[in-house]
């Protein structure tokens, strides 16, 4: 089955600007997660998705971190404006009921806030 | 009470040896523990993982031994090979508990086997 896709893979802004990511899960797959990951820490869970729900966004920075997953499928992310702090590598996941809880990770997009 | 803690930071082991990478935790609500491994430019793989009604899992060349009372687990590789050099990551979470069984990763390991 094709994995978790993600794009883009690589992205380079100023402080300030906005900028979106794209996640498609696996097929079938309800949950969908949205985590940062900062160079030299493991990922942080941004927000949890159980179709186009909110399951949990508590460290979500609200003021400029928003996602959607309409539909149930596809999700973006989007920072608004970003921050020098926002540089990292956003990872999706998804996971599906019969998988237990074992989540399946995209490759990540790699955003550099200059 | 809900960071897991990782160590070492970076580790070097010869092609051969064993690999030993440790991880401890503060919520006794968690009850599983997965071990992640992630290679350069993709995203992390489950590579194992180990509920606290055991003391050990094992699948091939890589086990989990896992201490309840000490609030401590750690991934062991067997006969490591440059193949396995990558950035580990513990982690836990519930298994139940709805929006509270979010994983909770560690801080990462990054093995190097030199051949």
């Amino acid at each position: 089955e094709a994995g978790v896709a993600q794009s883009p893979r690589y992205k380079i802004i100023e402080k300030r600007q906005s900028v979106a990511f794209w996640c498609n899960p696996i097929s079938g797959h309800a949950t969908l997660y949205w985590y940062q990951q900062i160079l030299g820490q493991g990922p942080k869970l941004l927000i949890q998705f159980q179709n186009n729900g909110v399951v949990d966004d508590s460290q979500l920075p609200k003021d400029r971190f928003s996602a959607e997953r309409l539909k149930g499928v596809d999700s973006t992310l989007k920072i608004q404006p970003a921050k020098l702090e926002d540089s990292a590598v956003y990872l999706c996941a998804s996971k599906s009921r019969t998988s237990g809880k074992q989540q399946y990770f995209g490759p990540g997009t790699r955003l550099t806030v200059l | 009470q809900q960071q897991v803690k990782q160590s070492p930071q970076s580790l070097i082991v010869q092609k051969g040896g064993i690999s030993i990478i440790n991880c401890a935790y503060e919520n006794t609500a968690f009850d599983y523990f997965p071990w992640y491994q992630q290679f350069p430019g993709k995203g992390p793989a489950l590579l194992i993982a180990i509920r606290p009604d055991v003391s050990e899992k094992k699948e091939g060349r890589f086990t989990i031994s896992f201490n309840k009372s000490a609030k401590q687990f750690s991934l062991h590789i067997m006969d490591s090979q440059p193949g396995d050099s990558a950035t580990y990551f513990c982690a836990a979470s519930r298994i139940r508990g709805g929006a509270t069984n979010k994983l909770i990763f560690g801080t990462g390991t990054l093995l190097a086997v030199q051949p």
